[in-house]
């Protein structure tokens, strides 16, 4: 079974750039979660979906980002305009379902986005 | 609020030495759920265990045991016999209800041979 796919795996930009990222989760997985993830912090939670839908975007910077989930599968995070705080890794992640079972959340492998 | 609490930012042991990593949770749901994930220098995040709150018991995995303490508001992961790849950053996390999960700042453990 294919993982959770990121691209790209590494971002340089200079401040006030626009910047996307690219998740494609676990085929099925009706969950997909974008976190952020400074160096040497724990990951943090910037916008979760429920198929198309946004259940919880609260910790999302409103102001620059901005995420989509495609017809309920791929789904993108855009920055406008970056800043020297944005860089970090930008985690992808999927599960099964809502109403599933599963609770196990599977990370892509990240892409790294340095500010300058 | 939820909380994540790992008081430890880096452990160094020597091989086959028995190591905990402590974690320490705050919520005030009954009904949650507990995770361990490793991450190693790739980057990825690999999941290790997940626990219900209404689960209590402990678990063994081959060298990885996890011991889960309500009355503590812990649960906290042994590695018996380290080996060097087992160096990592270690997370334990949170999670209420089918939300996101909640991190703490992770634990760097160092396995030198």
């Amino acid at each position: 079974e294919a993982g959770v796919a990121q691209s790209p795996r590494y971002k340089i930009i200079e401040k006030r750039q626009s910047v996307a990222f690219w998740c494609n989760p676990i085929s099925g997985h009706a969950t997909l979660y974008w976190y952020q993830q400074i160096l040497g912090q724990g990951p943090k939670l910037l916008i979760q979906f429920q198929n198309n839908g946004v259940v919880d975007d609260s910790q999302l910077p409103k102001d620059r980002f901005s995420a989509e989930r495609l017809k309920g599968v791929d789904s993108t995070l855009k920055i406008q305009p970056a800043k020297l705080e944005d860089s970090a890794v930008y985690l992808c992640a999927s599960s099964l379902d809502w109403a599933g079972v599963s609770y196990e959340q599977y990370f892509g492998p990240g892409t790294r986005l340095t500010v300058t | 609020a939820q909380k994540v609490t790992q008081a430890q930012t880096e452990i160094s042991v020597v091989e086959k030495e028995d190591v905990t990593l402590d974690c320490v949770y705050e919520t005030r749901d009954t009904t949650y759920y507990l995770f361990w994930y490793k991450q190693p220098p790739s980057g990825e995040l690999v999941f290790l265990i997940r626990r219900n709150s209404f689960d209590e018991q402990n678990e063994i995995s081959g060298r990885y045991s996890w011991n889960f303490q309500k009355s503590t508001s812990s649960f906290n992961f042994t590695i018996t016999a380290s080996q060097v790849v087992d160096s990592a950053v270690y997370f334990c996390a949170l999670m209420r209800g089918r939300r996101a999960l909640t991190f703490g700042s992770g634990t760097r453990l160092q396995v030198q041979p």
